[in-house]
C-alpha cells in the first residue's frame, strides 16, 4: 500500500513552454501533497503544500504564479511550470500525506519524480 | 546558516567497514527526525526513524541528542548496496490552508560508495 506515482517521469521541453506534471495517490486518499525540487547535488527543497480543494501555500522564494498547482481531489495534485527557462531544469518530487492504518501518522510517501530538461 | 547540515562526504570505503554519518539541525522546534537513502535519479525512500534513546535496525543504528541537535547514522559491515546518498531529516509542524501537517527539511545528504 501507499503507493505514489508521477508522470511524466522525464520530460524535455523548449524554453517558454510550459510543463505539467501529475501526482496521484494510488492506493489512498491523500490530505495533503507536497512539491519538492532538487538541483543537481543539492537536497530537497520543498516548494509548496497543498490540501484539497484549497489554494496551495508556497515556500518563500517560490513564485506561484510561475508554479502553479492544483489538487482538485484526494488523490491527484498537479505542478504546472509555465514559460518553463533552463535555470527551471531539476527534478522535481511529489509527496503524499494521509493517516494510513499501520502506518506512522503524518507520514509523506514520495513519488519516483519528474526530471524536467528545458532546452 | 542551512537548517539542517551534513558532510556530503564523499565516503569511500570497503566492503565490511563500519561507517558513521553525522548531523547537525538548528531550529529547535523540530520534532522528529529521520534518516532516508536516495539512490541516483531516485526518490528518497525512508530508511529509519531517529529517537532519542538510539534505535537499531540490523546493521543500522541511528542516534539523537535534542540538547546537541545532532543525529547519527552507523553503518556496520557495509554492503555494495548501501552505496547511495543519506538524507538527514527533519520534520515539524506548520499550518496550511488550516491544516496542520509536518515539514520536512532535508539535508544536503552524505554520499556513500562502498568499494569490493
Amino acid at each position: 500500500g501507499a503507493v505514489v506515482s508521477q508522470h511524466p517521469s522525464r520530460v524535455i521541453c523548449k524554453s517558454g513552454t510550459s510543463v505539467k506534471i501529475e501526482c496521484r495517490s494510488l492506493d489512498f486518499q491523500a490530505t495533503t501533497m507536497f512539491w519538492y525540487r532538487q538541483f543537481p547535488k543539492q537536497s530537497l527543497m520543498l516548494m509548496a503544500t497543498s490540501n484539497e480543494g484549497s489554494k496551495a501555500t508556497y515556500e518563500q522564494g517560490v513564485e506561484k504564479d510561475k508554479f502553479l498547482i492544483n489538487h482538485a481531489s484526494l488523490t491527484l495534485s498537479t505542478l504546472t511550470v509555465t514559460s518553463a527557462h533552463p535555470e527551471d531544469s531539476s527534478f522535481y518530487i511529489c509527496s503524499a500525506s494521509a493517516q494510513i492504518a499501520g502506518g506512522r501518522p503524518d507520514t509523506q510517501y514520495f513519488g519516483p519524480g519528474t526530471r524536467l530538461t528545458v532546452l | 546558516r542551512k537548517e539542517v547540515e551534513q558532510d556530503p562526504g564523499p565516503f569511500n570505503v570497503p566492503e565490511g567497514a563500519t561507517v558513521a554519518f553525522n548531523c547537525t539541525y538548528s531550529n529547535s522546534a523540530s520534532q522528529s527526525f529521520f534518516w532516508y537513502r536516495q539512490d541516483c535519479r531516485k526518490e528518497p525512500k525512508l530508511l529509519m526513524s531517529v529517537y532519542s534513546s538510539g534505535n537499531e535496525d540490523g546493521r543500522f543504528t541511528a542516534q539523537l541528542n535534542r540538547a546537541s541537535q545532532y543525529i547519527s547514522l552507523l553503518i556496520r559491515d557495509s554492503k555494495l548496496s548501501d552505496s547511495a546518498t543519506y538524507l538527514c531529516v527533519v520534520k515539524r509542524s506548520r499550518n496550511a490552508g488550516g491544516t496542520s501537517y509536518g515539514k520536512l527539511t532535508f539535508g544536503q545528504g552524505t554520499i556513500l560508495t562502498v568499494h569490493p
